[in-house]
């Protein structure tokens, strides 16, 4: 099983440069989500979606835009990337937007901004 | 609203040693509860849930008592290995998402 296949694992930028974090999940979940690790501050919410064509904003959106276009994938882009964006990126997934269902996790993306 | 307390660490335990990281609940009914763990360079998994009180959740040697009478959801495990070294996260549970805190990171010598 595949689960949540999150590309790429590292990523150097230049500050100002855009790119995408790409995520896809196998198992038909409504439910995507992203969300930024950095030490101390746990885990932050960016964005999440309850299903195709629809997103909502997290704890921390702001730099961050997604889209959902499909059940199966929930890219997150970062416009202009700044060095406050370096961070492990994890994408996740659960069935429903039920908070007694478990949540499925990706690998994580390190991301440095330089 | 509802929300959950984990204890800070880190934990520093030789191995075969008992560990326990407490979690405590308040909620007005009686959530699911989860004790997700992240291994070093990788990302967070299920260690076990409880959906109900009195449900006991258990993997991998670790076990969680949801207990309604000290709204308690502690982890424990009899005796820990080097390999157990790791973020342990009692996540607070609210709609739509799960809000995970910073964890408890346990380490473990030989």
């Amino acid at each position: 099983n595949a689960g949540v296949t999150q590309t790429p694992k590292f990523q150097v930028l230049k500050t100002g440069q855009s790119m995408t974090l790409q995520c896809a999940q196998d198992m038909n979940h409504e439910y995507m989500s992203w969300y930024r690790q950095d030490p101390g501050m746990g885990l932050r919410l960016i964005h999440y979606s309850v299903g195709a064509g629809i997103t909502d904003q997290g704890e921390v959106p702001n730099g961050y835009n997604v889209s959902r276009s499909t059940t199966e994938d929930f890219p997150l882009r970062l416009l202009s990337a700044a060095p406050s964006q370096t961070s492990v990126y994890f994408c996740a997934s659960s069935y429903s937007t039920y908070s007694g269902n478990t949540i499925y996790f990706g690998e994580g993306s390190w991301l440095t901004v330089v | 609203g509802d929300s959950v307390t984990q204890m800070e660490g880190p934990v520093t335990l030789s191995e075969e040693a008992f560990l326990t990281i407490n979690c405590t609940y308040t909620a007005t009914g009686y959530p699911s509860l989860f004790w997700y763990v992240q291994y070093p360079g990788e990302g967070l998994q299920l260690l076990l849930k409880a959906t109900k009180a009195d449900d006991k959740g258990s993997n991998k040697g670790f076990e969680a008592t949801y207990r309604k009478e000290t709204t308690s959801f502690h982890l424990e495990k009899g005796s820990v290995q080097v390999s157990d070294s790791a973020v342990y996260f009692c996540p607070n549970t609210g709609f739509q998402k799960l809000v995970f805190g910073t964890g408890t990171r346990l380490l473990v010598s030989p």
